[in-house]
């Protein structure tokens, strides 16, 4: 069965520092790969998505992940952090030609900011 | 585009009581989903619809749980007999094809 797992619950950084966000993912198959983010008190949110072709794909807000078969990761990173990007982040994997259940979203990690 | 809407957002009720909650999806979109989000977790999959028919449920989805969406328009939740353990953020979402999901606000069910 797929499964994803998001390594850090929490992370703060300064902002302008990098941003890493860790996304490890098992599946026997092909996989699409996600990354939502949620702010407070709004809906989940894309920030990009990997369906195929290019392994590094960029997204909103200056975001970008890299698909990496070989360590089943899909990163997220930023080179500087804002302020506004504190929120919660989702790394998100779906089994090619597969069903709505095998959607499947890992536990989230809080991005915290401080000046 | 007015994006996906939920109502209510906040919901508090009593152990016992019924509940239903409303999904007015994007108005092109033919699919929609219903996730249920517990603190500290990502949204789990409770089911699916395309256009009308209920395709997909999730064995979360207890026989206390309906979901209706008739006309393929608008979805309601309904749990039926609420528990404490049902206390959670309800999502609801909704696409046009399988790669993006547009989700709405979520309704937060307490159960006292």
């Amino acid at each position: 069965a797929q499964s994803v797992t998001q390594l850090d619950s929490q992370v703060p950084v300064f902002e302008e520092a990098p941003v890493e966000l860790r996304c490890n993912y098992s599946s026997s198959v092909s996989v699409y790969l996600f990354w939502y983010v949620q702010y407070p008190n709004q809906g989940l949110q894309l920030l990009l998505k990997y369906l195929s072709g290019s392994t590094l794909v960029k997204g909103i807000n200056g975001f970008e992940a890299e698909f990496k078969k070989s360590e089943t990761s899909f990163h997220l990173t930023k080179p500087s952090a804002h302020m506004s990007d504190a929120a919660e982040y989702f790394c998100v994997v779906s089994e090619t030609y597969s069903s709505a259940s095998k959607i499947i979203f890992g536990s989230g990690t809080r991005l915290s900011i401080r000046p | 585009d007015t994006g996906v809407s939920q109502n209510p957002r906040h919901k508090i009720t009593k152990r016992g009581q019924n509940v239903t909650f409303r999904c007015d999806p994007i108005s092109e979109h033919n699919r929609l989903y219903w996730y249920r989000q517990t603190l500290g977790q990502g949204p789990e999959f409770l089911t699916y619809f395309q256009n009308e028919a209920q395709l997909e449920k999730s064995r979360l989805l207890s026989d206390r749980f309906s979901a209706e969406r008739p006309k393929g328009s608008f979805s309601t939740l309904e749990i039926q007999r609420t528990e404490q353990g049902d206390s959670a953020m309800y999502l609801c979402a909704s696409s046009g094809d399988v790669y993006e999901q547009y989700f709405g606000p979520g309704t937060r069910l307490t159960v006292t």
